[in-house]
């Protein structure tokens, strides 16, 4: 069964880059028919995705952190990453990564599963 | 970008009660409409895949329903482990997936 694990700092500074990483465990992060990404919740809110990569390349960002925003991954450690960077205290959130099962075949119908069991990261000074 | 809408934000009921959730898309999304459950502290789980198919493991008990902007969600019979939130989200704009507000089911 495919897990997925986040790892990286639970506090940032403000203007600094959050940089988180999700391991993949059960399963081949290589496989064609996923994409990898991360799915962000404000403590006491709703959720927000964040982007998506597959592994050969495809990106796709939500417009509003696009200009931020950095997905990469890595085949050799079956881990995939995020960079968000010039952050401030509206991106404190628990961070999920995610599979996106479904996209990668022809963009057919679509979803996330599984997730990650999500990390906190905090910006503050 | 598409904005989903959920109705109604909060809902009180009793365990055996038949429970329905509302999500609206505002414009046509086909099928491309998921179902997460999210418990206190836990990552989101996902339900129903493509509008109305059942993820496996997920109880019978829950079924979606709809096509195009209008989509239900049903709890044939509220046990004590669905006290949660539950969210819609399209899948159909590569643009922005998004999500609704979401919907806390709690004890009546």
């Amino acid at each position: 069964q495919l897990q997925l694990q986040e790892s990286g700092p639970g506090l940032v500074k403000p203007s600094e880059t959050l940089s988180l990483t999700c391991t993949v465990s059960g399963g081949s992060i290589s496989t064609n028919n996923y994409y990898w990404g991360w799915i962000r919740q404000p403590p006491g809110k709703g959720l927000e995705w964040i982007g998506m990569k597959y592994y050969s390349g495809s990106t796709y960002y939500n417009p509003s952190l696009k200009s931020r925003v950095t997905i990469s991954v890595d085949m050799s450690k079956s881990q995939f990453s995020l960079n968000l960077k010039s952050v401030t205290a509206a991106d404190t959130a628990v961070y999920y990564c995610v599979r996106n099962w479904g996209l990668a075949t022809a963009g057919g119908l679509n979803w996330f599963d599984p997730w990650g069991q999500g990390t906190l990261v905090t910006v503050s000074s | 970008d598409i904005q989903m809408t959920q109705s109604p934000s909060s809902l009180s009921a009793s365990v055996g009660d038949r429970v329905t959730i509302t999500c609206r898309a505002s414009q046509s999304i086909s099928r491309y409409l998921n179902w997460y459950q999210q418990k206190p502290g836990k990552a989101p789980k996902l339900l129903i895949y493509a509008a109305s198919s059942l993820q496996s493991g997920v109880p019978s008990r829950f079924s979606g329903s709809g096509s195009g902007t209008d989509f239900t969600l049903t709890i044939s019979s509220l046990q004590p482990e669905d006290f949660a939130t539950y969210y819609c989200q399209q899948s159909y704009s590569t643009e922005e997936f998004t999500f609704g507000p979401g919907t806390k089911v709690d004890m009546k």
